[in-house]
């Protein structure tokens, strides 16, 4: 149990929907980071927050958004689904900004119908 | 750009055998490098990283990498296989990023053991 905590571990909606995605850091672990695992992507970094911040933005779509609130949890916005968003959704936390090891909660299951 | 390339998709090796999974990076500063493993349905987990230092760094479950500059490889190996390893596993570079960092994964490669 790396202490990262994501809700839900599944999901299940419908093309054009929007869905919250939830994460806890560990304790203490100031950045919070959102990672896509697809089939054919792979592993994608999507965005970090640090400290309430947006700090790096990756391959993430304007269909979608997060930001992180003052207890540290954060929170990805899916909206506008489609079939090709079904993936699995990994959040990560570390302490610092920078360059830190970062653990992994985990994931959350996204499936578009 | 940064990137990582894992080359074996899938190997099998037997249980008692020795591992070997190859991972080359390409970074232009100097790297952080990461071994996560996945086991079906879970999270990554943490088996060791490579931050300075000695270059050969142990990890958990008996798991070593050796940090090799002149090659841009990050090799992970384990001595004795066991059932309980076959999973996957994914090599990572820690990079720089706008105002944060990201980490840039392999494609990942797939362990079975056979009995």
């Amino acid at each position: 149990d790396s202490g990262v905590t994501q809700t839900p571990k599944h999901l299940i909606t419908a093309t054009g929907q929007r869905v919250t995605l939830r994460c806890s850091p560990r304790s203490g672990d100031l950045s919070v980071y959102w990672y896509q695992q697809s089939l054919d992507q792979g592993l994608q970094f999507l965005i970090q927050y640090y400290n309430g911040e947006e700090r790096a933005k990756g391959n993430i779509l304007e269909r979608f958004s997060a930001q992180q609130f003052p207890d540290l949890h954060s929170e990805l916005n899916l909206s506008s689904l489609e079939l090709g968003d079904s993936a699995l959704y990994f959040c990560a936390s570390s302490v610092n900004r920078g360059f830190d090891t970062q653990y992994f909660g985990p994931g959350t299951r996204l499936t578009v119908l | 750009a940064q990137s990582v390339t894992q080359p074996d998709i899938h190997i099998t090796v037997s249980e008692g055998a020795s591992l070997e999974l190859r991972c080359n990076y390409s970074y232009g500063a100097t790297p952080y490098l990461f071994w996560y493993v996945q086991s079906p349905g879970q999270g990554l987990q943490l088996l060791l990283k490579y931050f300075s230092g000695d270059t050969l760094v142990q990890g958990i479950k008996g798991f070593e990498a050796e940090f090799k500059r002149s090659q841009s490889s990050f090799n992970l190996r384990k001595p004795s296989v066991h059932w309980s390893d076959a999973a996957e596993y994914f090599c990572a570079v820690g990079a720089l990023w706008e105002y944060g960092n990201k980490l840039v994964f392999g494609a990942g490669t797939i362990l079975r053991v056979k009995s």
